[in-house]
C-alpha cells in the first residue's frame, strides 16, 4: 500500500516568510508525528498527534511553529517568519494505534533551505 | 529525559565483513529501542525493534541486536555486510506516553562499505 507521502520534497524561502510543509500518513494510522533534522541538532522530535486528543507539542522549538491534523489524516507543519536556523529536513511519520507496537512508518522528508 | 549514544560516528568495514554499531541509551523505565537506516535522500527504514522478551531481536536485510539492561546498550549487528548496507543508522529510544512513542534518536553512524 501507499507510505507516507510528504510535500514539497525541496521548499526554498526566504528569511522572513511563512511556510507550510504538508504530510499524508498511511490510511488509517491514528498517530502522527513531526521530526525535524539538521546537522546541529540531529533527528528531533517536534510534535505528535494520537486521534482526536490534544496534541504533544513539546518538541516545538518557538512558537513560529505549529502545525495542525485536520480530519484525523492530513498534518500541516507550519513555519511563521522563518529564520536560517530553520533549514533541515522535515520528516512526518505515522503508526498505527496498538497498546504494545509503535512502529513508525517514515515519509522522505520536507528539505527546507531559508536564504 | 531520556538519551541515545552512538559513539561511532563514522564506521568503514569491506564487503563480507562483520559489522557492529553500538549504541547506549539512558532512560528510567523499560525502554522500547529501535534501529532505523536512512539511505541517501531518503526517509528512515525501520531495521529492527525491542519492547519486551527475548532479549535478541532479529530484522529485516539479516540485521540482528541484543538488548543489554545490565550495559543499557541495544548494539545492531550483521555477519556479513552487502555494499548495499552503505547508508547511515539510527538508534532511538521510544518514550511511551498517551498512545505513541516520541523517539529520541542518538546522532546516528555513517556505514562505509569498501568493496
Amino acid at each position: 500500500g501507499a507510505g507516507v507521502s510528504q510535500s514539497p520534497s525541496n521548499k526554498v524561502t526566504e528569511k522572513g516568510k511563512d511556510v507550510e510543509l504538508r504530510c499524508d500518513p498511511i490510511s488509517g494510522h491514528t498517530a502522527l508525528y513531526w521530526y525535524r533534522q539538521s546537522l546541529g541538532q540531529g533527528l528531533e522530535f517536534l510534535i505528535y498527534f494520537q486521534g482526536n486528543s490534544a496534541p504533544d507539542k513539546s518538541g516545538l522549538p518557538s512558537d513560529r511553529f505549529s502545525a495542525e491534523r485536520t480530519g484525523g489524516s492530513v498534518s500541516t507543519l507550519t513555519i511563521q517568519r522563518t529564520q536560517q536556523e530553520d533549514s533541515a529536513v522535515y520528516l512526518c511519520a505515522s503508526s498505527p494505534w496498538t497498546s504494545g507496537s509503535n512502529e513508525q512508518y517514515f515519509g522522505p522528508g520536507t528539505r527546507l533551505t531559508v536564504t | 529525559a531520556q538519551s541515545v549514544t552512538q559513539p561511532d560516528i563514522h564506521i568503514t568495514v569491506s564487503e563480507g565483513a562483520s559489522l557492529e554499531l553500538r549504541c547506549n541509551y539512558s532512560y528510567g523505565a523499560t525502554p522500547y529501542l529501535f534501529w532505523y537506516v536512512q539511505s541517501p535522500g531518503q526517509g528512515l527504514q525501520l531495521l529492527l525493534k525491542y519492547f519486551s522478551g527475548d532479549t535478541l531481536v532479529q530484522g529485516i536485510k539479516g540485521f540482528e541486536a541484543e538488548f543489554k539492561r545490565s550495559q543499557s546498550s541495544f548494539n545492531l549487528r550483521k555477519p556479513s555486510v552487502h555494499w548495499s548496507d552503505a547508508a547511515e543508522y539510527f538508534c532511538a529510544v521510544g518514550s511511551f506516553t498517551g498512545g505513541g512513542n516520541k523517539l529520541t534518536f542518538g546522532t546516528g553512524t555513517q556505514l562505509k562499505v569498501e568493496l
